[in-house]
């Protein structure tokens, strides 16, 4: 179980923005972070809580401390705009968060 | 160039089936578990099964349990979700996708289009 918030947030440009997870027992750092456009295919941004994908911006950064973990973006730009995704890939179900989405204030 | 192809998706009647396909290419299929994941219209990503490499192991959410059933051919670099008993509520757009990782656990870095799953009389 994935307990993702905030369920949504309202931020500008420039900003730096946090979303957590909590899950709810000890997974190790087997939680992955996923961007998700209207219409488009989900996008792997971080895996194993900390390693960024190829090609994902440095200003996105995944961290872990017990059963909690983070995405931030520092520095939001306009194509950041989305829905975050947690999951944990520790135990089968692969379950993801509730989502958070990510607006432009 | 990787890629993943889905179809087979469309309208169907509660409590019919479908059949969904998705053709890979561009990478050694038998390497990676794969995963078929959904978003309900107005919902979030709900993981929906995944198949091992040689798809001796399977593993679904419980609202999939005994109405879908995951498959793959490797000779035809094809993965598949059968459903059965279809209800209103599996009405979703139906995503395959690659998992990293020789156990699958280190997320999905591949995704397909989306095929649209519609349940509905």
């Amino acid at each position: 179980q994935m307990t993702q918030s905030p369920s949504s947030l309202s931020a500008s440009v420039g900003d730096r923005v946090t979303i957590t997870c909590r899950a709810s027992q000890s997974i190790s750092t087997y939680v992955n972070w996923y961007q998700h456009k209207p219409g488009k295919a989900p996008r792997l941004l971080i895996n194993a809580a900390s390693t960024l994908q190829s090609g994902v911006p440095s200003r996105f950064r995944g961290s872990r401390s017990g059963t909690d973990f983070t995405l931030t973006i520092s520095s939001l730009q306009p194509e950041d705009f989305a829905t975050y995704y947690c999951q944990q890939s520790y135990n089968n179900p692969y379950t993801f968060g509730q989502g958070t989405k990510l607006e432009i204030k | 160039e990787v890629q993943l192809v889905e179809s087979g998706g469309g309208l169907v009647q509660p409590g019919g089936s479908l059949r969904l396909s998705c053709e890979v290419s561009g990478f050694t299929f038998t390497k990676h578990w794969m995963t078929w994941v959904r978003q309900a219209p107005g919902k979030g990503l709900e993981w929906v099964a995944n198949i091992k490499q040689d798809g001796t192991e399977k593993w679904y959410v419980d609202s999939a349990k005994g109405r879908f059933t995951i498959s793959r051919d490797n000779a035809k670099n094809s993965l598949y979700l059968q459903m059965i008993s279809l209800r209103v509520e599996d009405t979703a757009v139906y995503y395959c996708a690659r998992d990293l990782g020789e156990s699958g656990d280190f997320g999905m870095d591949v995704w397909g289009q989306g095929t649209t799953v519609t349940v509905s009389s």
